[in-house]
């Protein structure tokens, strides 16, 4: 199985700062990498697919990079409600599977 | 508009069974890969079964062998059969919709908890 690891664990930050979270897979998934953001109590939302494409309704301040083994997920300026947990799955190959998530917390 | 509703959770006996399901709306479920995730009590993501639009289905290591997907075309309804169910079983179980054909989920039922214990 593919393990996806992500970093860091949290990340505490203050509102209108930038964000970068890393996820990076333990072989090469091309670009077979989807972001999801969860809140608290909440089912998680589409972010990012196929690593850089942003999902309908997305802000422009979530960007998503990389190929191949490491990813990014760059959030330009915080917004209040960007804090919660990131996740980063792969679809390259079964069993699908995620990264352990980050935590974005206010600083 | 897409709808995802999930029913059927709930308290069960480890050894016990437990049948999900799913009712989509605003699409047919037979065109997309229709997932089911979990999430156990303060834990992350895990994928556990998916059914393709051709009726592939594949199934992650801890549930392969106990677990059931299947759909009901004519309903548009998804299904997962879950049988010798386990206390690590325990999660709210999402039902989700691939995008496209793949397996990026664009789509999120809002949960549904299902807690094996004696």
């Amino acid at each position: 199985d593919i393990v996806l690891t992500q970093s860091p664990a949290t990340l505490s930050l203050s509102p209108g700062e930038g964000a970068t979270l890393s996820c990076r897979a333990s072989q090469n998934i091309y670009s077979y990498l989807v972001w999801y953001q969860q809140k608290g109590g909440q089912a998680p939302r589409l972010l990012i697919y196929d690593a850089s494409n942003r999902a309908t309704g997305i802000p422009a301040r979530f960007s998503g990079s990389g190929s191949g083994t490491d990813f990014t997920l760059t959030i330009s300026r915080l917004e209040p409600e960007d804090f919660a947990v990131y996740y980063c799955q792969q679809r390259y190959s079964w069993p699908i599977t995620f990264g352990q998530g980050t935590r974005l917390e206010i600083k | 508009e897409v709808q995802l509703v999930e029913s059927g959770g709930g308290l069960i006996q480890p050894g016990g069974s437990l049948r999900l399901s799913c009712a989509a709306s605003g699409f047919t479920v037979s065109s997309y890969y229709m997932t089911w995730v979990r999430q156990a009590p303060g834990k992350g993501l895990e994928w556990v079964s998916v059914i393709e639009d051709g009726g592939t289905t594949h199934y992650g290591d801890s549930v392969r062998g106990r677990f059931t997907i299947s759909r009901d075309n004519s309903d548009n309804m998804l299904f997962l059969q879950m049988n010798s169910l386990r206390a690590e079983d325990t999660a709210v179980y999402y039902c989700t919709r691939g995008r496209g054909r793949t397996s990026s989920y664009d789509s999120w039922g809002q949960g549904i908890l299902v807690t094996v214990s004696s």
